[in-house]
């Protein structure tokens, strides 16, 4: 059971279409993330939201856009993407104030884009 | 820019025996040193982490110790057991927000009974 949940776990879409990846967190916390996993490669942090406010944006395509509506939820929004992009998203949430620095992860969402 | 290095990418060992992990690091502002466990098709979980005002910790089967002078970290697994088999992913923080973290490429730790 995991405190931070994303949907979908599995997209296919094409080149054209619109998508969202939605991640929610039951923890309480206050700082939200987005990486990137693809095959072979580190974790790539993408975008850091602390108190709903966006912190960090990685030098990644604006075909990738951010959305945090509340410190409970976080979006990316899809839009024209490449095959390259196809990857595992994970969501990753945190409590900036405390002493730990652990991240605590969703299961991810599998993108394939075709 | 910052950079994590870590070896080996994949590992085998059998079980009972001792499994060790290196990580190596660019930012010798980095402070914060998490390891990751990813079991497969399961999301990455904090195993251990270190701070770099102490050298080395442990927590049951599992330990790090940090180098700052080297700039190098490793894990330490021993007594191996099959659950242990995952992939692993050393980080480095490297300021700002925790999550912040520049990840190791991963290694593939295989136990075999």
């Amino acid at each position: 059971e995991t405190g931070v949940t994303q949907t979908p776990r599995h997209l296919v879409m094409g080149m054209t279409n619109k998508k969202s990846l939605k991640c929610e967190q039951h923890l309480g916390h206050n700082a939200m993330y987005w990486y990137k996993q693809s095959a072979k490669k580190p974790l790539e942090l993408m975008f850091v939201y602390s108190l709903e406010e966006r912190v960090e944006n990685n030098s990644v395509p604006s075909r990738f856009s951010p959305e945090c509506p509340n410190s409970s939820h976080l979006f990316l929004h899809l839009h024209t993407l490449q095959p390259e992009d196809s990857a595992l998203y994970l969501c990753a949430s945190s409590q900036e104030d405390s002493i730990t620095g652990e991240l605590f992860f969703g299961e991810g969402s599998r993108l394939t884009v075709l | 820019g910052e950079n994590v290095e870590q070896h080996p990418s994949t590992l085998s060992v059998q079980e009972g025996d001792s499994a060790v992990i290196k990580c190596t690091y660019s930012d010798s502002a980095s402070n914060y040193f998490p390891w990751y466990k990813q079991e497969l098709g399961k999301r990455p979980q904090l195993i251990i982490d270190i701070r770099s005002n102490v050298g080395e910790k442990k927590d049951q089967r599992i330990a790090v110790t940090l180098n700052k002078t080297a700039k190098h970290f490793s894990l330490h697994i021993t007594e191996t057991q099959p659950e242990d088999s995952a992939v692993y992913f050393c980080a480095a923080h490297y300021g700002g927000s925790q999550g912040n973290l520049i990840f190791g490429k991963g290694t593939k730790l295989s136990v075999k009974p």
